[in-house]
């Protein structure tokens, strides 16, 4: 089982649509996630942190449940310049490196 | 305020040919990490640097690969004898924190290797 799972996608939506991923992680011991945006073949790009029970910024809003060892991302109002793959990072107290999803890819269309 | 540095951006090389990754971290950043990525893989974790010290190599091959990160100068990775299945992109990413806090990493434009 991988330490951090998430559906590959795609998740094609209409713009101003409302899209939500999942992102479950296998370690308990987990203490810090983060969403990053990576578009085709650049670095991904730091979208949220999130710590404690979630946080919103803007139109983007990502929740943490630890019973479940989930974070989810939800994206309102969608925009063509939404389209990429979003990859979901579990970071565990006391190391450093990053446990990456293999990402869900979304395609907003006009 | 630039931001993490790679160069080259794309290197191509022939089996058995060495091959040299470098990476500026972020200014004020005394951490660095290098990735991989696969093709159509996500992103995997090879080693953690501070200055003059590995910190955890644990993700890299054991054979033919090696970093480092000198007092003076940007941190390296190299490959040595590349094989077909190196090809990848390398990224790296700079932190300004220690180990023992967690904290966010940037990403530099990563360098994409073909081995031919």
């Amino acid at each position: 089982r991988k330490e951090v799972e998430q559906d590959p996608g795609p998740f094609n939506v209409p713009e101003g649509a409302t899209v939500a991923f999942n992102c479950t992680y296998s370690n308990s011991a987990s203490q810090s996630f983060f969403w990053y945006r990576q578009d085709c073949r650049k670095e991904p790009k730091l979208l949220m942190s999130v710590y404690s029970s979630g946080n919103e910024d803007g139109r983007f809003t990502a929740q943490l449940n630890r019973a479940s060892q989930y974070i989810s991302l939800l994206i309102r109002d969608s925009k063509l310049s939404d389209s990429a793959t979003y990859l979901c990072v579990a970071q565990t107290s006391g190391t450093y490196k990053y446990i990456f999803g293999t990402g869900t890819r979304l395609k907003v269309l006009a | 305020n630039a931001g993490v540095m790679q160069n080259p951006r794309h290197l191509v090389r022939r089996r058995g040919q060495e091959a040299r990754l470098r990476c500026s971290p972020m200014k004020g950043h005394s951490h660095v990490y290098w990735y991989r990525q696969l093709p159509e893989e996500g992103l995997k974790f090879m080693v953690y640097l501070q200055k003059e010290n590995i910190i955890d190599e644990s993700g890299m091959p054991k054979e033919r690969f090696s970093a480092e990160f000198p007092k003076e100068g940007p941190s390296i990775l190299r490959i040595q004898q590349v094989v077909r299945g190196d090809s990848a992109a390398y990224f790296c990413a700079s932190s300004p924190r220690d180990s023992f806090t967690s904290y966010e990493q940037y990403f530099g434009p990563g360098t994409r290797l073909t081995v031919t």
